[in-house]
């Protein structure tokens, strides 16, 4: 019952932006947008979240979509440090199962020197 | 700010024996979670505490897993007897609370083998 749905996998060169599709088209009002990476060998590391308007922080921009159906993350000037698996989770802002953060299988991110 | 911090990183273990897993959650975050990683089903939930308490368990697997939360600075994850389907690597993670708009954060996983 994947609620997102990614590429499995994506080039960018290095130095280049890096944009990260991710369609949701059954996200509900409360529910949030969740970016994670997990680096080979390493836990999954926070990127960016969103619920409605765009985000940036000093890792990456996300821009939703007006109708929160689909989203973007952006990495503006990737480096062969941002080679990894790339997760768009949707999860419940608020309710008993706000808590849930459910992984599906991610874009594999490629960058190329 | 340490992160989460879990150890041990590696274990090796053979069929039958205990195996305990140690984390230490980031300083006031009153949530944490286990989760175990494998090739073919991924990042899976295990269990969540909330202030210490477990909410939600039903991603154990058997009766062959506990968890345990006995403070706020400390959780553990114990399998016995373990079996070689146990193999994967366990995450840990904490967040502020289990609201929705309060990101997780993982550490670096204990890779566990079971011979």
């Amino acid at each position: 019952d994947a609620k997102t749905t990614q590429p499995p996998s994506m080039d960018c060169a290095e130095g280049r932006a890096a944009n990260l599709p991710c369609n949701h088209s059954t996200i509900s009002g409360n529910e949030y947008v969740y970016w994670y990476r997990q680096i080979h060998s390493q836990g999954p590391q926070y990127i960016i979240h969103g619920l409605k308007n765009n985000e940036t922080n000093e890792m990456a921009s996300l821009i939703i979509t007006e109708d929160r159906k689909s989203s973007t993350l952006i990495l503006p000037h990737a480096t062969l440090r941002d080679t990894a698996v790339y997760y768009c989770i949707v999860r419940a802002g608020v309710g008993a199962g706000s808590y849930q953060l459910t992984f599906g299988k991610g874009t594999k991110l490629s960058v190329i020197p | 700010d340490a992160g989460v911090i879990q150890s041990p990183r590696h274990e090796v273990t053979e069929m039958g024996q205990e195996v305990t897993l140690r984390c230490k959650p980031i300083s006031g975050h009153n949530s944490l979670f286990w989760y175990r990683q494998t090739m073919m089903r991924g990042l899976e939930l295990l269990i969540y505490f909330n202030n210490n308490v477990p909410i939600d368990d039903s991603g154990m697997p058997e009766d062959r897993f506990s968890a345990k939360m006995p403070n706020a600075s400390f959780s553990t994850l114990k399998i016995q007897p373990s079996e070689p389907r146990d193999s994967a690597v366990y995450f840990c993670a904490s967040t502020p609370d289990g609201r929705g708009n309060s990101p997780l954060h993982f550490g670096n996983g204990t890779r566990l083998t079971v011979t």
